[in-house]
């Protein structure tokens, strides 16, 4: 009864080769997030998406981007994998509640990516 | 000043000893706040969500301070499988992302 679902657990792609991680959900929550975490850091949001909404923070490189082709799914695509990428990348959701402060986010296990 | 600060540690304690971790936020209109923890490898997982009254939960008690912007978690008689990283967690304003904390390293040593 996996709520966030994350493939693979781990990638290893080679510099400069476009790799795409998954992320899916069972719990039907209208908001998705991207983060990035490299070790003893905190994670670092890259976006998120509320609904079809995409929301890009404003320091996240060009290099990575997102789809989601509907509410159950969201990718994370980076198209020039740099070995400053390499990290764990973490899928989380939220229910999105209009006015809803004490929203609780469910993480996805994390898909550790290592660049060659 | 970081949005939310933390001790970085880490907290070497034995079996049975009592913890406290303290966290500072910079916005003083942050909406809500929470304790994740996450072991090593592991995604972070909610622990408890940290009301204005001060809440419990079995041997982990949260406190809010506002007034002074800090958030503070205790660990009461502290266990091996509390080993973990504590991260400290500030919701800015409803339905926007969660500030994230750097975490604390707990290790309760046998």
């Amino acid at each position: 009864d996996a709520m966030v679902i994350q493939n693979p657990r781990y990638q290893v792609t080679q510099f400069g080769k476009p790799v795409t991680l998954s992320c899916s959900q069972t719990l039907n929550h209208n908001v998705m997030y991207w983060y990035q975490q490299k070790s003893s850091q905190a994670p670092k949001l890259l976006f998120h998406y509320y609904d079809k909404d995409f929301n890009n923070e404003a320091d996240t490189p060009d290099n990575f981007q997102s789809r989601r082709p509907n509410t159950s799914f969201c990718f994370l695509d980076i198209r020039s994998p740099g070995l400053g990428d390499a990290a764990m990348y973490l899928c989380a959701t939220s229910r999105g509640l209009a006015g809803g402060s004490q929203e609780t986010q469910y993480f996805g296990p994390g898909t550790r990516l290592l660049v060659l | 000043r970081k949005e939310v600060e933390q001790d970085p540690g880490p907290f070497n304690v034995p079996e049975g000893a009592t913890v406290a971790f303290n966290c500072t936020y910079s916005n003083s209109a942050s909406q809500s706040f929470f304790w994740y923890r996450q072991d090593c490898r592991k995604e972070p997982k909610l622990l408890m969500s940290v009301y204005s009254s001060g809440n419990e939960d079995g041997r982990f008690t949260a406190q809010l301070n506002r007034a002074s912007q800090y958030i503070s978690l205790l660990i009461r008689d502290s266990k091996l499988s509390d080993s973990a990283t504590y991260l400290c967690v500030v919701n800015p304003w409803s339905n926007t992302p969660l500030v994230f904390g750097k975490g604390t390293r707990l290790s309760v040593i046998a």
